[in-house]
């Protein structure tokens, strides 16, 4: 079965220093990959995403994710952390058993991000 | 502007009371979904719909309840069967078709509290 894992539930690093977040999936196929932001008592935002191609995705905010396919991982990174980036992070893998277009993500548990001063 | 219309963002239920949270979007996508969000857990799957009058159960479907009578919207009503209603919730839309990549996106959510 498909399966997104978020091995720490929080991350705390100071303004200014580079962050990660890790992400660990399962799937049978080939992976679509997706991180997701949440602000308190707010929707989900989207950040980026991995189909095909360069392992290396830039996306929203200065964030961007590596797809390592030999580890199965899919690690958001941002070169210098911000404040205003303390958030709750989602991964989320596409279940690839849905045939025709169905988009039924799989999320990981989350993890929080706190960005000191 | 186009985006997803949820409401209300805050509601109280007494035990026992169905509830329904609407869910309204104007970016014209043919899929909409449901998921639950708790503490530590991530988000579950409630419903998911494709087309109109159409859904299907998630992973957690029991206990509520949908309806997708126009493509616009698609409510969720929580029933009294749901033994642990105490949420928040969050509708979401995509695009459908050939080759689409799953980007989700997502309401403000609403958060039902049962008193």
């Amino acid at each position: 079965a498909q399966s997104v894992a978020q091995p720490e539930d929080q991350v705390n690093v100071a303004e200014g220093n580079p962050l990660t977040v890790k992400c660990t999936y399962s799937v049978s196929g080939n992976p679509y990959l997706f991180w997701y932001v949440q602000y308190p008592n707010r929707g989900l935002q989207f950040l980026l995403k991995y189909i095909t191609g360069d392992n290396l995705v830039k996306g929203s905010y200065g964030f961007e994710a590596e797809f390592n396919k030999s580890q199965t991982s899919f690690h958001l990174k941002k070169p210098s952390a911000l404040v205003s980036d303390s958030a709750l992070y989602f991964c989320a893998v596409r279940d690839i058993g849905q045939p025709g277009g169905y988009n039924k993500l799989i999320f990981g548990a989350g993890t929080r991000l706190a960005v000191h001063p | 502007d186009g985006g997803i219309t949820q409401s209300p963002k805050y509601l109280f239920r007494k035990e026992g009371q169905n509830v329904t949270l609407s869910c309204e979007q104007n970016l014209n996508h043919d899929a909409m979904y449901w998921y639950r969000q708790d503490p530590g857990q991530g988000l579950r799957l409630i419903y998911y719909s494709q087309i109109v009058n159409d859904f299907q159960k998630g992973d957690i479907a029991e206990g509520y309840s949908v309806s997708r009578e126009k493509k616009e919207s698609f409510p969720l009503t929580v029933t009294s069967a749901q033994k642990n209603p105490t949420a928040f919730y969050l509708c979401a839309s995509s695009k459908v078709e050939s080759g689409n990549t799953g980007e989700l996106f997502f309401g403000e959510g609403s958060r039902l509290t049962v008193l």
